[in-house]
This record gives C-alpha cells, structure tokens and sequence, in this order.
C-alpha cells in the first residue's frame, strides 16, 4: 500500500535560519507531489507542485523553494527563514490522472521566532 | 478555470441532529469532487468523491454528499453528529476539461464543523 512520510512534525526555528522539509513517497512510482502551507488553521495555499524529478512549479513568489532529487522524494527549502513563514506545511501526492484525490502527510508545525 | 466555494466558514450542530457542510462548484467540464476533513495539527483525510454515476455518494464515518448538477453543488452531510466530527473540512474540485493545470485540485476555504454536545 502507499504510504507518505513528512517530517519533522514540529519544527522552530530562528529567523534568518535555514531550512529543509522532506517528504517521501512509498508504493508508488511517478507521483505528482505537492506542498501547502495553511495558516491558522483554515485555507490551504498550494506552494509548490511537481510532476516529475527536477521539474518544480511555483504557486507563489515567495522565500521558498522546492526540489525533487528522486521520483518520491519532495524537498521545501529556504535559505534565510521569515516571520512569516511560519504556519502549517502539508505534502501531497496523487496518481496522475484526473480521478485521484490527493493523499496528504501528517504536516509539519513551523514557528519562526 | 475551477473553483469551488464553501459559504459558511463554521456550522454549530447539536449533537445527534442532522448536519450539512455546503459546497458549490464552478468547471468547465465535468466535475471530480470531494471531501476532506482535519482534525487539529492533522494532515487532510478524504471522506468520498463523487466522479460519476449515483448522484448520492456515501463514505467513510457514516458521511454522505449529494451531486447536484444543475444547482452545481456537492453538499456534505450526516443523518445524526457526533462530538467527534467536530474538526474543519475541505471540499476540493477536479476539471474534467483537459487544460493547463486540470491535474490539480482547487480547495475551498474550509467550515469548521462544531457539534455541541
């Protein structure tokens, strides 16, 4: 069966720090994968989607990144973290085709001080 | 272009009376829909989705939804709440119509769900 993995599960940091969310993807091949961020509990703003290894899409202008290095492998970064990043970070995956919903991990509480 | 609305931001219900969670779509094809619900500091759990055949479709939790097209709505409900559905659910939309970006699922704002015991 398919399973997603997300960590950490909480997470603080200073501002002006770096840093690196994984998410991993088992059971599966060439998900599309997906990250959210949703703040103070209520809607979800989709950041970054991938369709495939090394191709990104940005949702957003922002001080994010995000990369793919395996096929179930989904990576957010940041070099120098803001106040306002702090919220609530979801990793997605779906089957590619226009049928599936999407499988969402466990989320990860940023809080930057 | 998708886009689905959720009008109500929270929905009060006494415990063991029937609720509803309200959902409008806009497609431009046929619509994928479903159903998500969150529980505190939780990643989103699907409920059901309706993709095509019975316009009343029953999922996880004792929920059910019904399509209506041509009011273009995909309510969800429950005959009898329980203290524990109090979380915030996600309806989310799915084009049919094969353009740029239809792989994705649009999500609405969410209603928080509180059943009063």
């Amino acid at each position: 069966s398919q399973t997603i993995h997300q960590w950490p599960a909480t997470l603080v940091q200073p501002v002006g720090s770096p840093l690196s969310l994984e998410c991993t993807v088992e059971g599966t091949s060439n998900p599309n994968l997906y990250w959210y961020r949703q703040a103070a509990g209520r809607g979800l703003q989709l950041l970054f989607y991938s369709v495939g290894i090394g191709q990104i899409s940005s949702e957003v202008p922002q001080n994010l990144s995000a990369s793919r290095p395996q096929d179930r492998q989904f990576i957010l970064s940041s070099k120098k973290l803001l106040l306002s990043d702090s919220g609530f970070y979801l990793c997605a995956w779906s089957v590619q085709g226009r049928g599936y919903g999407y499988t969402f991990g466990s989320g990860t509480r940023l809080t930057v001080v | 272009a998708q886009s689905v609305a959720q009008p109500e931001d929270q929905v009060n219900v006494a415990e063991g009376n029937p609720l509803t969670v309200k959902c409008t779509y806009s497609v431009s094809g046929n619509p994928y829909l479903f159903w998500y619900v969150q529980y505190p500091n939780r990643g989103l759990q699907f409920l059901l989705k309706y993709i095509t055949g019975d316009n009343l479709v029953k999922g996880s939790y004792g929920f059910e939804a019904e399509f209506n097209k041509s009011q273009t709505s995909f309510h969800l409900k429950k005959p009898s709440a329980l203290v524990s559905d109090s979380a915030l659910y996600f309806c989310a939309v799915r084009d049919s119509y094969s353009g740029a970006g239809s792989y994705q699922l649009t999500f609405g704002k969410g209603t928080k769900l509180s059943v009063i015991p």
